[in-house]
């Protein structure tokens, strides 16, 4: 059965300390994507990783980098949180590379909370 | 631009009714369009996934269907639960987009009321 977990279900920062939220697939996709969702905005995209080491900006990248050192982890970094980085975290893989085109899979989320 | 859209936002029926969500999105270039199930304060689950070259998918009582070349999409959900009481989100993968990327709508508030 397809899985994507991801570290924490709830966490709680202040203003200025440096996050990490990971995500790990047992499915051995190539694909992995950072989204974040907010009320009102929906669901927009971070990162993206289509390879180990491999990274690609997505639509809101500002404050954030990502880490993929292995195939089946990708790790998102708040270098230093603010409140408006208060939101849910969602990660998703998928099979298929760059060409990839293919189903993808959601992990249970963040409640990230900055205060 | 890829926008995506879904009206109604919310939406409220019977038990037992059929009824039918819908999708529109403004660019024709797709690889494939996606429908999601949100319950609160969780992640999305994966319901369907139709193929641009195919026009609808069938999974137990759902059924997709997508028409490329007027950008739309419904979802079909026969004899509603209360148990299918849920955000419901659409998400297109252009063809410009590599990795296969997805635009989202922005949800569909679906309550069953028994």
């Amino acid at each position: 059965d397809v899985k994507v977990t991801q570290s924490s279900r709830y966490l709680v920062k202040r203003t200025g300390e440096k996050v990490f939220l990971e995500c790990v697939q047992d499915m051995d996709h190539e694909n992995m994507f950072w989204y974040r969702q907010d009320p009102g905005l929906g669901l927009r995209l971070i990162y993206f990783s289509y390879d180990v080491k491999m990274k690609e900006k997505g639509d809101i990248p500002e404050g954030y980098s990502v880490s993929r050192e292995k195939k089946e982890r990708f790790s998102l970094i708040l270098e230093s949180a603010s409140t408006n980085q208060t939101s849910m975290y969602l990660c998703a893989s998928s099979s298929g590379g760059l060409a990839g085109r293919n189903e993808q899979y959601f992990g249970p989320g963040t409640r990230l909370t900055v205060t | 631009k890829q926008e995506v859209t879904q009206i109604p936002a919310a939406l409220s029926v019977p038990e037992g009714e059929n009824l039918v969500l819908n999708c529109s999105f403004t660019d024709s270039a797709i690889y494939n369009l996606q429908w999601f199930r949100q319950d609160p304060g969780k992640g999305l689950t994966s319901l369907l996934l139709i193929q641009s070259s195919q026009r609808e998918q069938t999974s137990g009582r759902l059924n997709a269907s997508l028409d490329k070349s007027s950008g739309r999409s419904t979802l079909y959900i026969a004899a509603s639960q209360p148990g299918d009481s849920a955000t419901y989100l659409c998400a297109v993968s252009p063809i410009y987009n590599q990795g296969g990327k997805l635009i989202f709508g922005q949800g569909t508030e679906l309550s069953v009321k028994p």
